[in-house]
């Protein structure tokens, strides 16, 4: 059970918006420690989506969006794709455990 | 290009020891924190630590100190996880991936990845 707490599944449409939430607490999300998502595709290595809360690396589409407020994180994908699928999963530190904590991770099912 | 290329899949039985790799090539391996990352079959991704090869400052997760240990190479720009003696339950696989602040920054590029198998 992680501290970081994300919706075992989100689904939707092909063209439609999602959003994967992630719960944390006063000791890591809500301390301002920075948010990071990973995108997972079956077989293959994470990927970095999204880095310290709302920034996309060089090459993500920005159909991909971060957000942040008080202790929870949201990835947001807009328009989505059947490559979208994949498990996805948010990343911080926690002062408390005084370590790096991932979410279980969200299996993204484009229907 | 920025490469993380890691060694190759293992079938070990328990109580044997065990060395895997991380062969990194395109930017400055000492100044950057190379860290370790497990996911077990069926389960989500789990940090393990890093390590600062520019001075050798290790950081382990809680769960996994004692467990496993992380070194660097740095005149082969080479990470490694060990252990000395495997169980059952290190099956997984086990990523490598580059980060620049340490235990608050992400994991900007990651490893292909090394399945480790631990059966009698």
């Amino acid at each position: 059970q992680s501290v970081l707490t994300q919706p075992p599944s989100v689904s939707g449409a092909p063209g439609q918006r999602v959003t994967i939430s992630c719960t944390g607490s006063s000791s890591n999300i809500g301390a301002g420690y920075d948010v990071h998502w990973y995108e997972q595709i079956p077989g293959r290595a994470p990927k970095l989506l999204i880095y310290a809360n709302i920034n996309r690396p060089s090459g993500v589409p920005d159909r991909f969006s971060g957000s942040k407020s008080g202790t929870s994180a949201s990835l947001a994908i807009s328009g989505l794709q059947a490559e979208d699928e994949a498990d996805y999963y948010c990343q911080a530190y926690d002062s408390s455990l005084r370590d790096v904590v991932f979410g279980g991770g969200t299996k993204l099912t484009v229907l | 290009e920025v490469q993380l290329v890691q060694s190759g899949a293992e079938v070990k039985k328990p109580g044997e020891s065990l060395k895997i790799s991380c062969k990194c090539s395109g930017y400055s391996f000492a100044t950057y924190w190379l860290g370790w990352v497990r996911r077990m079959p069926g389960k989500g991704l789990e940090w393990m630590g890093i390590i600062y090869p520019g001075d050798s400052d290790t950081r382990y997760s809680p769960p996994f100190q004692g467990q496993v240990t992380i070194s660097g190479d740095n005149s082969i720009n080479t990470a490694y996880l060990q252990w000395s003696s495997l169980k059952a339950s290190d099956t997984a696989m086990y990523y490598c991936a580059r980060t620049r602040a340490g235990t608050t920054s992400a994991f900007d590029i990651w490893g292909q990845g090394t399945m480790v198998t631990v059966s009698s």
